[in-house]
């Protein structure tokens, strides 16, 4: 099982609709989960944070986490043309807090 | 703020030659700092994490002799690619991880794109 997997998509969506973002991660020991942000070409973008179990909101984005099923996911909602991007996942690991990537989801949102 | 900055954006070098990448935390100190490399529509790969004062620590498969990281100062790591060839081209992307920060988050720089002819 890799450490932190999501689906690569596309998820397609329409403007104005709700983003559903999902991402899994295999090490029970995980304290804080990241998503960010990549458009085509650029480097990443960090979007927001969580460490507890529960909701964090945002603005438009609200990050959910559920630490016994092991997965944090990201709503984007009001979805904009301009979220069309590839969002991120990430766990810290190991002893220098190195970040693992999930692969990544590509998000379109059509006008 | 956690503006981290890459210099050069863009690179474009003859095979055999060795490029240098600086990675700089423009307001704020960064005890660590890592170095990605991100082909076409893959995903990020780190290849090493890059402590101040210490010697780099590189993840399996990348060569230390090969890209050689320095990072002198709280602020600044460097990344050297040498003896590049044509499958170095790719795009490097550091970050940086505030010091003292409890929850591991990590700033991007821009990236550098690197084409090795």
């Amino acid at each position: 099982q890799k450490e932190v997997e999501q689906n690569s998509g596309p998820l397609s969506v329409p403007e104005g609709a709700i983003a559903s973002l999902n991402c899994t991660y295999s090490d029970r020991g995980s304290q804080s989960f990241f998503w960010y942000r990549q458009y085509s070409g650029k480097s990443p973008e960090l979007i927001m944070f969580i460490y507890s179990n529960g909701d964090k909101e945002d603005g438009r984005f609200t990050a959910q986490l559920n630490k016994a099923s092991q997965y944090v996911s990201l709503l984007i909602r009001d979805s904009q043309p301009s979220d069309s991007a590839t969002y991120l996942c990430a766990v810290p690991l190991g002893g220098f807090q190195k970040l693992v990537f999930g692969t990544g989801t590509r998000l379109l949102v059509s006008p | 703020g956690a503006v981290v900055s890459q210099h050069p954006s863009r690179v474009i070098c003859k095979s055999g030659t060795s490029v240098k990448i600086e990675c700089r935390s423009l307001d704020f100190q960064a005890t660590t700092m890592f170095w990605y490399r991100q082909f076409p529509k893959q995903s990020l790969m780190l290849m090493a994490t890059s402590n101040e004062g210490s010697k780099a620590t590189y993840e399996q498969g990348v060569e230390k002799d090969k890209f050689l990281i320095n990072h002198a100062s709280l602020t600044l790591s460097t990344l050297t690619v040498t003896s590049a060839h044509p499958e170095d081209s790719s795009f490097y992307i550091c970050s940086a991880r505030p010091s003292g920060t409890r929850n591991n988050e990590q700033f991007f720089g821009p990236g550098t794109r690197l084409t090795v002819l």
